[in-house]
């Protein structure tokens, strides 16, 4: 079946630290892949997103590469920041299909 | 353009109770998508709708547990004699007719006495 796995945590880093949250999946086909970002209290909100093989989604200097090979779609962040406190949520789908998420990761930045 | 308005906020019933959840898309969005998110945890899929259909409703509960999506007016996702495993955040979410992401709404947090 269709399921997505990302790294447990919660994960805790000092400001300006490099982040990395690993996400895995597993899906008969090529789905899209997608990252979203819930604040406390708010929904959740699209971070970025790959459609194909190869394909580098990025922002607010967050990154990830849909990589066909491993079934990856690591999220990364060269220097992070209080403000990038939040949950992270590792999703994918084919097309209008439902969103298939990961469990999510709480990560936590201390100044 | 108005994003994903959920309503109430916060509901508070008693075990046995009725709880509506409110759901407006976005304008032009005919597909809307219902999860919980128990505490701690992540976005379970409960059902998929588009207008007077449902489409997907794999991820609901037999009972208890109904949804719609009228021509008019908001989704409502319907929950009968509420009991206390019911508390969670529930989300709503939109997309337009042939593209994706979901656009999430704030969610209601049901709270069960």
């Amino acid at each position: 079946g269709n399921s997505v796995t990302q790294m447990e945590g919660p994960v805790t880093l000092s400001e300006e630290a490099f982040l990395t949250i690993n996400c895995t999946y597993t899906a008969t086909g090529y789905p899209s892949l997608f990252w979203y970002v819930q604040y406390p209290g708010e929904g959740l909100q699209l971070l970025l997103k790959a459609t194909k093989a190869d394909d580098k989604g990025s922002n607010k200097g967050f990154e990830a590469t849909y990589r066909k090979e491993t079934t990856s779609f690591h999220l990364e962040k060269g220097s992070v920041q209080v403000s990038d406190s939040a949950v992270y949520f590792c999703a994918h789908n084919f097309g209008n299909e439902k969103l298939t998420f990961g469990t999510g990761t709480r990560l936590t930045i201390i100044p | 353009n108005a994003g994903v308005m959920q309503n109430p906020r916060h509901l508070v019933r008693r075990r046995g109770q009725e709880a509506r959840l409110r759901c407006s898309p976005m304008k032009g969005h005919s597909h809307v998508y219902w999860y919980r998110q128990l505490p701690e945890e992540g976005l379970k899929f409960m059902v998929y709708l588009q207008k007077e259909n449902i489409i997907d409703e794999s991820g609901m509960p037999k009972e208890r547990f109904s949804a719609e999506f009228p021509k008019e007016g908001p989704s409502i996702l319907r929950i009968q004699q509420v009991v206390r495993g019911d508390s969670a955040a529930y989300f709503c979410a939109s997309s337009p007719l042939d593209s994706s992401p979901l656009h999430f709404g704030n969610g209601t947090r049901l709270t069960v006495t």
